[in-house]
């Protein structure tokens, strides 16, 4: 079946450090793929998405490439701020396929 | 445009019980997903309803039952309630596919 595997956590890095976590995935066909973000106390926010490969979905200054070969979807920024400090899940869905399949999440923390 | 909105956001019950949550989705969705998230885990999909009618279902045994009503709100019902079921609920809407779902902040279900 589905699965979506996730850099482990928790990831601690300062203000204005570059980050990469990093999202791997299996799927028996050609799924469209998501990061959500989620906040202290609050629920999943969609932060970007890519429905094709090689495409590259962005959004606040993140951005992930779908890449087929290797069968990848890592989650980068430049310059991480204090307020993306969160949870981030990876996620697929495959065409036709109902639901959303999540990766375990990675704790991020930015420090000032 | 109102969100997805869920109630009660807290509830504490007791093990062998029954708990409804409940979920009003955005403005213009007909589709309703539920999640089911273990602490420090990713969600897992626990049914869709789309047109009052379900529309796939995961690896949860049928005491999860679940109901969507002429205006697209929706019931999660849970019986005969377990420790293990204790987790944050998330209600999803979306306007037909899965693509686009946007979620709500979650009921957090305690059983002791």
């Amino acid at each position: 079946g589905d699965s979506v595997t996730q850099m482990e956590g928790p990831v601690t890095l300062s203000e204005e450090a570059f980050l990469t976590i990093n999202c791997t995935y299996t799927a028996t066909g050609y799924p469209s793929l998501f990061w959500y973000v989620q906040y202290p106390g609050e629920g999943l926010q969609l932060l970007l998405k890519a429905t094709k490969a090689d495409d590259k979905g962005s959004n606040k200054g993140f951005e992930a490439t779908y890449r087929k070969e290797t069968t990848s979807f890592h989650l980068e920024k430049g310059s991480v701020q204090v307020s993306d400090s969160a949870v981030y899940f990876c996620a697929l869905s495959e065409v036709g396929n109902e639901k959303l399949t999540f990766g375990t999440g990675t704790r991020l923390t930015i420090i000032p | 445009e109102t969100g997805v909105t869920q109630s009660p956001t807290h509830l504490i019950k007791t093990r062998g019980q029954q708990v409804t949550l409940r979920c009003s989705s955005q403005s213009g969705h007909n589709t309703v997903s539920w999640y089911q998230q273990a602490l420090g885990q990713g969600p897992q999909f626990i049914f869709q309803y789309y047109r009052e009618e379900e529309n796939g279902r995961g690896n949860f045994p049928p005491r999860f039952s679940g109901l969507q009503f002429p205006n697209y709100s929706s019931e999660l019902n849970v019986n005969a309630l377990e420790l293990d079921d204790s987790a944050l609920y998330l209600c999803a809407s979306s306007l037909g596919q899965v693509n686009e779902a946007f979620f709500g902040q979650g009921t957090r279900l305690t059983v002791v």
